[in-house]
């Protein structure tokens, strides 16, 4: 049971590059979320989905966009990236928007931008 | 807009001895109080939550609502319990997700 699956899992970009980072879960969950985590800040939310074509921003959004065409997956893209965006990025998922509190949580993709 | 203070960057304690992990909050309305843990390597995974009132790896927490307060408590740390711990906060009826604090890294050395 893979859960949740995170692509890539390290990717290093120049400012101003684009790129999709891809989450995929098999619990059939309707929440998913982006998080960034960065030293000293904790766990911040980009964005959110609560079901397949629905998405919202968080706490951090500017400078992402986000997509989610099926419901297992859930796309956050960097159209040009800035070293401010260098992170590292979780994705998570949830029965119903977290109702008992468990977000399931993927790897971790780690981002550099130079 | 909810808050979640967690005051230590970093904790280090003795194999043994009490461990206390503060978490403080600001929420306007009836929150919902987690902790979750990330082992060396492994993902953040949930480890209690305030409505169980339950016991997980020897861990507790109580919902102080006069203190707005969530510390993680165990009374005899142990080497595995090395890790970073998030305390986290959930609207009531909240879609959003959780609110994260900044994590404390325990130590706990031998």
């Amino acid at each position: 049971n893979a859960g949740v699956t995170q692509t890539p899992k390290f990717r290093v970009l120049k400012t101003g590059q684009s790129m999709t980072l891809l989450c995929a879960q098999d619990m059939n969950h309707e929440y998913m979320y982006w998080y960034r985590q960065d030293p000293g800040m904790g766990l911040r939310l980009i964005h959110y989905s609560v079901g397949e074509g629905t998405t919202a921003k968080g706490e951090v959004p500017d400078g992402y966009n986000v997509s989610r065409l099926k419901k297992q997956n859930f796309l956050l893209g960097l159209e040009s990236a800035a070293p401010s965006q260098t992170s590292v990025y979780f994705c998570a998922s949830s029965y119903e928007g977290a109702r008992t509190g468990e977000l399931f949580f993927g790897e971790g993709s780690r981002l550099t931008v130079l | 807009a909810q808050r979640v203070t967690q005051p230590e960057k970093l904790l280090s304690v003795f194999k043994g001895a009490p461990v206390e992990l503060k978490c403080n909050y600001s929420y306007s309305g009836s929150p919902e109080l987690f902790w979750y843990v990330q082992y060396s390597r492994q993902r953040l995974q949930l480890l209690l939550r305030h409505i169980s009132r339950e016991s997980i790896k020897g861990f507790t927490a109580d919902l102080n609502k006069g203190e707005t307060s969530f510390h993680l408590k165990k009374p005899f740390a142990q080497e595995e319990d090395s890790a970073m711990y998030y305390c986290a906060l959930r609207k009531l009826g909240g879609a959003d997700g959780l609110t994260f604090g900044k994590g404390t890294h325990l130590i706990i050395q031998p």
